[in-house]
């Protein structure tokens, strides 16, 4: 079963507006961690933000923020007032805490944003 | 600043070849993964290691092999190319150890771009 789901492949936003990427999980683990990387061009993944799942407030970094709706299982980035260099493939990505020392994540098949002028 | 390091950023091999990829990570970090990515599928892990000359199965192993004399160098093996392993390839590394915070995640290296003709 898919832990990580990321129905949206592409999305197009004009520059300066606010966009959201949709992510979905599975688990039945209750003490698991969120994260989101973006990929640009260069083919470096960058990490964004995190979200643990037991953290009450939604994760904030600069421009990004993390909409996380724990019943739903749900982790959406929203990036606010878009910018061209936003324009990346973005992931979605979890580690469960009984997934063992290896603490290895779990990765949704991501989704392509471009930022129009 | 470089802390995880992919040898090369391009690669062009020709079927049958045996071909090695190399990622060196200075952060003292125990777990190194290498995944494989491909457009729609996301990341797949290929192999990954927690230890010197430790190894385990990822989801996708076969046709790879991986060696990890040094605790600093991870490398991925292609015994015989085949234009079906034509991807980009992603080097990561990671603490080890259940007790480590959740919200540690990758560090990436910058990727391999293979194209085997």
């Amino acid at each position: 079963a898919q832990k990580i789901t990321q129905t949206q492949p592409g999305m197009f936003v004009q520059e300066k507006e606010a966009v959201t990427l949709d992510c979905t999980y599975d688990t039945s683990d209750q003490s698991y961690g969120l994260f989101w990387y973006k990929q640009p061009s260069s083919g470096e993944m960058i990490f964004l933000i995190y979200q643990g799942s037991y953290d009450e407030q939604n994760a904030t970094e600069g421009r990004y923020s993390l909409n996380f709706q724990k019943a739903r299982k749900s982790a959406n980035l929203v990036i606010s007032a878009s910018q061209l260099g936003d324009s990346a493939m973005y992931f979605c990505a979890m580690r469960e805490r009984r997934g063992g020392a290896t603490n290895k994540l779990i990765f949704g098949t991501g989704t392509l944003l471009a930022v129009q002028p | 600043d470089v802390k995880v390091t992919q040898s090369s950023r391009y690669l062009v091999k020709r079927t049958g070849e045996k071909v090695f990829l190399e990622c060196v990570q200075d952060m003292d970090h125990e777990n190194m993964f290498w995944y494989r990515q491909d457009p729609g599928l996301g990341l797949r892990l290929i192999y990954f290691s927690y230890d010197v000359k430790m190894k385990e199965k990822g989801d996708i192993p076969e046709g790879y092999s991986v060696s990890r004399e040094k605790k600093e160098r991870f490398s991925l093996i292609l015994e015989s190319a085949s234009t079906n392993q034509t991807s980009m390839y992603l080097c990561a590394s990671s603490l080890y150890g259940q007790e480590t915070p959740l919200r540690y995640g990758y560090t990436f290296g910058s990727g391999t771009r293979l194209t085997v003709v």
